[in-house]
């Protein structure tokens, strides 16, 4: 079945420095690939989505780019703040529908110091 | 900036008593959702709603589970018979039809 591996965490950086977290995924078909953050007692935020191979993604900084040959979906920022302290979470959807069921990864969570 | 809402924030409930955790979705979007994420376990998906029924539901949302959209706006979760287990946060979610769904902040519910 479709699944999702994201690296595991927790990440902790220092301010400005480069962020990757790895995420990997195992479906069936073309599914589109989401980003989601999750602040502090906060819900979970759409961060970036690529729906089709060598789509990059991109917000805030963040960006991901769908890679097929390699079932991949790295999220990556050249430069990280103490505000992007969150768990960031890997998703993929199954092909057409409402793109709405999603298969999560377990979170990896990043720390960021000053 | 619209967005998706849900009450309570927190429910404390005994087992076996039943709850109803409620979102009003974004206003112009027609695909519904809930999620559950057990404390330190992933986000799950349970059911996903459109056009007034259920389209798609998880092996989690079995007959103790039911949702409906009472009126325009409102979209409920009902837990008839809550167990231990099903203490976890709960999120709603919405979709105008494409795109990844957006998600309210969560209702903590805690069965005792």
């Amino acid at each position: 079945g479709n699944s999702v591996t994201q690296m595991e965490g927790p990440v902790t950086l220092s301010e400005e420095a480069f962020l990757t977290i790895n995420c990997t995924y195992t479906a069936t078909g073309y599914p589109s690939l989401f980003w989601y953050v999750q602040y502090p007692g906060e819900g979970l935020q759409l961060l970036l989505k690529a729906t089709k191979a060598d789509d990059k993604g991109s917000n805030k900084g963040f960006e991901a780019t769908y890679r097929k040959e390699t079932t991949s979906f790295h999220l990556e920022k050249g430069s990280v703040q103490v505000s992007d302290s969150a768990v960031y979470f890997c998703a993929l959807s199954h092909q057409g529908g409402s793109q709405g069921n999603l298969i999560f990864g377990k979170g990896t969570k990043l720390s960021v110091k000053p | 900036e619209p967005e998706v809402t849900q009450t309570p924030s927190h429910q404390v409930t005994q087992m076996g008593q039943e709850v109803i955790l409620r979102c009003v979705p974004i206003s112009n979007h027609l695909y519904f959702y809930w999620y559950r994420q057990i404390l330190g376990q992933k986000v799950e998906f349970l059911v996903s709603f459109y056009n007034n029924e259920i389209s798609e539901k998880s092996e989690i949302f079995d007959d103790q589970f039911s949702v409906e959209r009472p009126d325009g706006s409102n979209f409920t979760l009902k837990i008839r018979s809550t167990k231990l287990e099903d203490s976890a946060m709960y999120f709603c979610a919405s979709s105008p039809g494409t795109g990844g769904p957006f998600f309210g902040p969560g209702t903590r519910l805690t069965v005792l």
